[in-house]
């Protein structure tokens, strides 16, 4: 199985900053890698597909990058709406599995 | 609009059986793969099984594999999850999930179903 390791596990920022989230998988994914947003009480939401292709209907200021094992997720200009859980997720094989997350606070 | 909307869960105790649905509308339900995922309270994600199209083929996660089975019906726009022989580390949120366009990402997601195994 892959194991997808994905960090940081928190992450505090303030308001108009960027930041990033990084993805690290146990071998070559190939860039089948997606990125989702968890709000409280919610169900995820699809961010980023095949590694960088933005989801339609998701703003600009989240993007994705990376190839091979390593993969990042940059949101930009951090908005209070962003406050979420993040996670990755690779589909490069079955069984298909998700980071562990990463929970993102507005300072 | 696409919507997935789930159904069935409920308090069970351990060793019983579940059957959970997920009614698709808003887009050709026949054409797409479909999944389930869980989710334990406050922990991550669990893909957990895929089904294709046309039911020709099944994927499981290796801890409900032999225990779950996922099935659909096409004309009822209907995806299932049977659970037998359930166990307190089945307690978890459900979602069913339709198949991104030509891979295996989740495009749309149901808003969960909350089953929980406890005596």
């Amino acid at each position: 199985d892959i194991q997808m390791t994905q960090s940081p596990s928190f992450l505090s920022a303030s308001l108009g900053n960027s930041i990033t989230i990084t993805c690290h998988a146990s071998q070559n994914i190939k860039g089948w890698l997606a990125w989702y947003q968890q709000k409280s009480g919610n169900a995820p939401e699809l961010l980023i597909y095949k590694a960088s292709s933005l989801q339609s209907g998701v703003p600009s200021r989240f993007s994705g990058s990376g190839s091979g094992t390593d993969y990042i997720l940059t949101i930009s200009n951090l908005q209070p709406e962003d406050i979420a859980t993040y996670y990755c997720q690779h589909y490069q094989s079955f069984p298909l599995t998700f980071g562990s997350g990463t929970k993102l606070e507005i300072k | 609009e696409v919507q997935l909307v789930e159904s069935g869960g409920g308090l069970v105790q351990p060793g019983s059986s579940l059957k959970l649905s997920c009614v698709a509308s808003g887009f050709t339900f026949s054409s797409y793969n479909m999944h389930w995922i869980r989710q334990a309270p406050k922990k991550g994600l669990e893909w957990i099984a895929l089904i294709y199209y046309d039911s020709s083929n099944k994927y499981y996660a290796d801890s409900v594999k032999g225990r779950f089975t996922i099935s659909r019906d096409n004309s009822k726009n209907t995806l299932y999850l049977e659970m037998n022989s359930l166990r307190s580390e089945d307690t978890a949120m459900y979602y069913c999930a339709k198949w991104g366009l030509g891979a295996g990402y989740f495009d749309y997601w149901g808003q969960g179903v909350m089953v929980t195994v406890s005596s």
